[in-house]
Protein backbone atom coordinates (compact mmCIF):
# COMPACT_ATOMS: atom_id res chain seq x y z
CA UNK A 1 0.00 0.00 0.00
CA UNK A 2 0.85 3.78 0.25
CA UNK A 3 2.11 3.90 -3.28
CA UNK A 4 2.90 6.87 -5.22
CA UNK A 5 3.06 7.54 -8.95
CA UNK A 6 4.90 10.48 -10.71
CA UNK A 7 4.64 11.11 -14.27
CA UNK A 8 6.43 11.44 -16.80
CA UNK A 9 9.45 9.56 -15.25
CA UNK A 10 11.78 11.84 -17.88
CA UNK A 11 11.31 15.07 -20.40
CA UNK A 12 13.47 16.20 -22.64
CA UNK A 13 12.09 19.65 -23.99
CA UNK A 14 13.33 23.08 -25.34
CA UNK A 15 14.33 26.01 -23.65
CA UNK A 16 11.00 27.91 -23.22
CA UNK A 17 8.66 25.35 -22.77
CA UNK A 18 6.48 24.85 -19.84
CA UNK A 19 6.53 21.28 -18.18
CA UNK A 20 3.62 19.89 -15.79
CA UNK A 21 5.11 16.95 -13.48
CA UNK A 22 2.01 14.86 -11.88
CA UNK A 23 2.16 13.50 -8.58
CA UNK A 24 -0.95 10.86 -7.30
CA UNK A 25 -1.59 8.93 -4.40
CA UNK A 26 -2.56 5.57 -5.83
CA UNK A 27 -4.07 3.71 -2.90
CA UNK A 28 -4.51 6.67 -0.36
CA UNK A 29 -5.70 9.94 0.44
CA UNK A 30 -3.03 12.96 1.02
CA UNK A 31 -4.27 16.18 2.07
CA UNK A 32 -0.43 17.32 1.89
CA UNK A 33 2.21 16.71 -0.70
CA UNK A 34 5.91 18.00 -0.66
CA UNK A 35 8.02 19.03 -4.18
CA UNK A 36 11.19 18.27 -3.83
CA UNK A 37 14.52 19.08 -6.13
CA UNK A 38 17.76 16.94 -6.59
CA UNK A 39 20.94 17.99 -7.81
CA UNK A 40 23.10 14.89 -8.63
CA UNK A 41 25.01 13.49 -5.54
CA UNK A 42 22.80 15.92 -3.25
CA UNK A 43 20.59 15.66 -0.99
CA UNK A 44 16.67 16.48 -1.60
CA UNK A 45 16.06 20.46 -1.24
CA UNK A 46 11.95 21.32 -0.25
CA UNK A 47 10.04 23.42 -3.19
CA UNK A 48 6.97 23.56 -1.71
CA UNK A 49 4.70 22.04 0.37
CA UNK A 50 1.36 21.55 -1.39
CA UNK A 51 -2.30 21.51 0.61
CA UNK A 52 -5.02 20.48 -1.21
CA UNK A 53 -7.71 22.93 -1.56
CA UNK A 54 -5.69 25.79 -0.57
CA UNK A 55 -2.28 27.55 -1.93
CA UNK A 56 1.08 25.69 -1.90
CA UNK A 57 3.43 27.01 0.90
CA UNK A 58 6.97 27.84 -0.82
CA UNK A 59 10.33 27.82 0.47
CA UNK A 60 12.35 30.65 0.83
CA UNK A 61 14.16 30.96 -2.50
CA UNK A 62 11.74 29.14 -4.58
CA UNK A 63 10.24 31.08 -6.91
CA UNK A 64 6.34 30.95 -7.45
CA UNK A 65 5.79 32.46 -10.95
CA UNK A 66 8.28 29.83 -12.05
CA UNK A 67 7.20 26.30 -10.30
CA UNK A 68 3.16 26.45 -10.51
CA UNK A 69 1.66 23.77 -7.96
CA UNK A 70 -2.03 22.71 -7.87
CA UNK A 71 -3.24 20.17 -5.67
CA UNK A 72 -7.04 20.25 -6.59
CA UNK A 73 -7.77 16.84 -5.10
CA UNK A 74 -6.76 14.48 -2.56
CA UNK A 75 -4.87 12.48 -4.62
CA UNK A 76 -3.76 14.73 -7.50
CA UNK A 77 -0.61 17.46 -7.31
CA UNK A 78 0.99 18.91 -10.14
CA UNK A 79 4.41 20.89 -10.66
CA UNK A 80 4.18 22.80 -13.46
CA UNK A 81 8.05 24.24 -14.20
CA UNK A 82 6.79 27.61 -16.66
CA UNK A 83 9.45 28.59 -19.60
CA UNK A 84 12.17 26.15 -18.48
CA UNK A 85 15.77 27.05 -18.83
CA UNK A 86 18.50 24.86 -18.58
CA UNK A 87 19.25 25.83 -15.37
CA UNK A 88 15.64 24.18 -14.26
CA UNK A 89 17.28 20.92 -15.82
CA UNK A 90 16.97 18.53 -12.59
CA UNK A 91 15.81 15.55 -10.75
CA UNK A 92 12.20 16.51 -9.41
CA UNK A 93 10.57 14.17 -6.61
CA UNK A 94 7.13 14.55 -5.06
CA UNK A 95 6.06 12.47 -1.73
CA UNK A 96 2.86 12.37 0.29
CA UNK A 97 1.71 11.51 3.52
CA UNK A 98 -1.78 9.86 4.03
CA UNK A 99 -4.41 11.31 5.56
CA UNK A 100 -5.76 10.43 8.73
CA UNK A 101 -2.99 7.85 9.60
CA UNK A 102 -1.49 10.37 12.13
CA UNK A 103 0.58 12.72 11.87
CA UNK A 104 4.25 11.30 12.23
CA UNK A 105 3.97 9.35 9.50
CA UNK A 106 6.76 8.96 6.83
CA UNK A 107 5.99 10.22 4.01
CA UNK A 108 6.08 8.01 0.65
CA UNK A 109 7.93 9.45 -2.64
CA UNK A 110 7.00 9.36 -6.35
CA UNK A 111 9.62 7.51 -8.38
CA UNK A 112 11.04 11.26 -9.45
CA UNK A 113 11.25 12.65 -12.76
CA UNK A 114 14.22 13.54 -14.84
CA UNK A 115 13.90 17.29 -16.54
CA UNK A 116 16.46 17.89 -19.62
CA UNK A 117 15.95 21.35 -20.93
CA UNK A 118 17.94 22.17 -24.00
CA UNK B 1 16.38 25.22 13.12
CA UNK B 2 16.64 21.64 12.04
CA UNK B 3 19.64 20.00 10.37
CA UNK B 4 21.54 16.41 9.82
CA UNK B 5 23.98 15.60 9.08
CA UNK B 6 25.59 12.67 7.45
CA UNK B 7 29.30 12.82 7.97
CA UNK B 8 30.63 9.83 5.48
CA UNK B 9 29.54 10.74 1.40
CA UNK B 10 30.77 7.23 0.76
CA UNK B 11 30.68 3.68 2.57
CA UNK B 12 32.44 0.81 1.71
CA UNK B 13 31.96 -2.59 2.95
CA UNK B 14 32.60 -6.25 1.74
CA UNK B 15 29.36 -8.80 1.43
CA UNK B 16 28.28 -10.74 4.51
CA UNK B 17 29.78 -7.80 6.95
CA UNK B 18 28.30 -5.68 9.46
CA UNK B 19 27.56 -2.07 8.35
CA UNK B 20 26.80 0.76 9.85
CA UNK B 21 25.76 4.28 8.20
CA UNK B 22 26.18 7.40 10.40
CA UNK B 23 23.90 10.23 10.97
CA UNK B 24 23.83 12.78 13.62
CA UNK B 25 20.98 15.46 14.07
CA UNK B 26 19.95 18.61 15.57
CA UNK B 27 16.27 19.74 16.64
CA UNK B 28 14.46 21.28 19.58
CA UNK B 29 12.76 18.72 21.74
CA UNK B 30 12.31 15.53 20.93
CA UNK B 31 12.97 14.52 17.05
CA UNK B 32 10.86 12.65 14.75
CA UNK B 33 13.71 10.24 12.85
CA UNK B 34 14.08 8.47 9.68
CA UNK B 35 15.69 6.31 7.17
CA UNK B 36 15.01 5.83 3.46
CA UNK B 37 17.18 4.65 0.56
CA UNK B 38 16.87 6.07 -2.86
CA UNK B 39 18.08 3.50 -6.02
CA UNK B 40 19.08 5.02 -8.98
CA UNK B 41 16.90 7.39 -10.98
CA UNK B 42 14.25 6.62 -8.06
CA UNK B 43 12.73 8.12 -5.63
CA UNK B 44 12.98 7.38 -1.92
CA UNK B 45 11.69 4.30 -0.29
CA UNK B 46 11.18 4.45 3.59
CA UNK B 47 13.25 2.02 5.65
CA UNK B 48 12.49 2.99 9.59
CA UNK B 49 11.45 5.32 11.70
CA UNK B 50 11.93 6.36 15.24
CA UNK B 51 9.23 8.64 16.98
CA UNK B 52 9.33 7.19 20.48
CA UNK B 53 9.47 4.02 22.95
CA UNK B 54 12.29 1.46 22.25
CA UNK B 55 15.63 3.26 20.98
CA UNK B 56 16.27 0.12 18.74
CA UNK B 57 13.81 0.22 16.14
CA UNK B 58 14.05 -2.20 13.38
CA UNK B 59 13.04 -1.43 9.48
CA UNK B 60 12.65 -3.19 6.07
CA UNK B 61 15.62 -5.91 4.76
CA UNK B 62 17.08 -6.31 7.92
CA UNK B 63 18.18 -2.90 8.27
CA UNK B 64 17.54 -1.47 11.95
CA UNK B 65 18.96 2.35 13.79
CA UNK B 66 19.52 2.98 17.36
CA UNK B 67 18.53 6.37 18.75
CA UNK B 68 20.63 7.81 20.82
CA UNK B 69 19.63 10.95 22.68
CA UNK B 70 22.92 11.44 24.53
CA UNK B 71 24.67 11.75 21.68
CA UNK B 72 21.94 13.28 18.93
CA UNK B 73 22.81 10.03 16.76
CA UNK B 74 20.45 8.24 14.68
CA UNK B 75 23.11 5.03 12.76
CA UNK B 76 21.83 2.96 10.68
CA UNK B 77 22.99 -1.09 10.88
CA UNK B 78 22.74 -4.20 9.62
CA UNK B 79 24.51 -7.19 10.77
CA UNK B 80 25.29 -8.98 7.33
CA UNK B 81 25.23 -6.65 4.13
CA UNK B 82 24.37 -7.85 0.68
CA UNK B 83 25.21 -6.35 -2.42
CA UNK B 84 21.82 -5.55 -3.62
CA UNK B 85 22.47 -2.93 -0.48
CA UNK B 86 24.53 -0.87 -2.65
CA UNK B 87 22.20 2.43 -2.93
CA UNK B 88 22.10 5.82 -1.84
CA UNK B 89 20.82 6.09 2.36
CA UNK B 90 19.33 9.79 3.60
CA UNK B 91 18.47 10.35 7.32
CA UNK B 92 15.82 12.90 7.64
CA UNK B 93 14.60 14.68 10.92
CA UNK B 94 11.44 16.13 11.55
CA UNK B 95 10.87 18.40 14.91
CA UNK B 96 6.83 18.05 15.68
CA UNK B 97 4.70 20.65 16.06
CA UNK B 98 2.01 21.60 18.32
CA UNK B 99 -0.44 19.72 15.99
CA UNK B 100 2.16 16.78 15.71
CA UNK B 101 3.25 17.24 12.31
CA UNK B 102 6.37 17.93 10.86
CA UNK B 103 8.46 18.98 7.81
CA UNK B 104 11.47 16.74 7.80
CA UNK B 105 14.89 17.93 6.63
CA UNK B 106 16.76 15.48 4.94
CA UNK B 107 20.85 14.57 5.00
CA UNK B 108 23.19 15.06 2.10
CA UNK B 109 22.80 11.59 1.21
CA UNK B 110 25.88 8.36 2.23
CA UNK B 111 26.69 6.11 -0.75
CA UNK B 112 26.58 2.91 0.29
CA UNK B 113 28.51 0.19 -1.29
CA UNK B 114 28.62 -3.85 -0.55
CA UNK B 115 31.84 -5.42 -2.56
CA UNK B 116 31.14 -9.29 -3.60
Amino acid sequence: GAVVSQHPSWVICKSGTSVKIECRSLDFQATTMFWYRQFPKQSLMLMATSNEGSKATYEQGVEKDKFLINHASLTLSTLTVTSAHPEDSSFYICSARPRGTGSNQPQHFGDGTRLSIL
Amino acid sequence: AQSVAQPEDQVNVAEGNPLTVKCTYSVSGNPYLFWYVQYPNRGLQFLLKYITGDNLVKGSYGFEAEFNKSQTSFHLKKPSALVSDSALYFCAVGAPSSGGSYIPTFGRGTSLIVHP
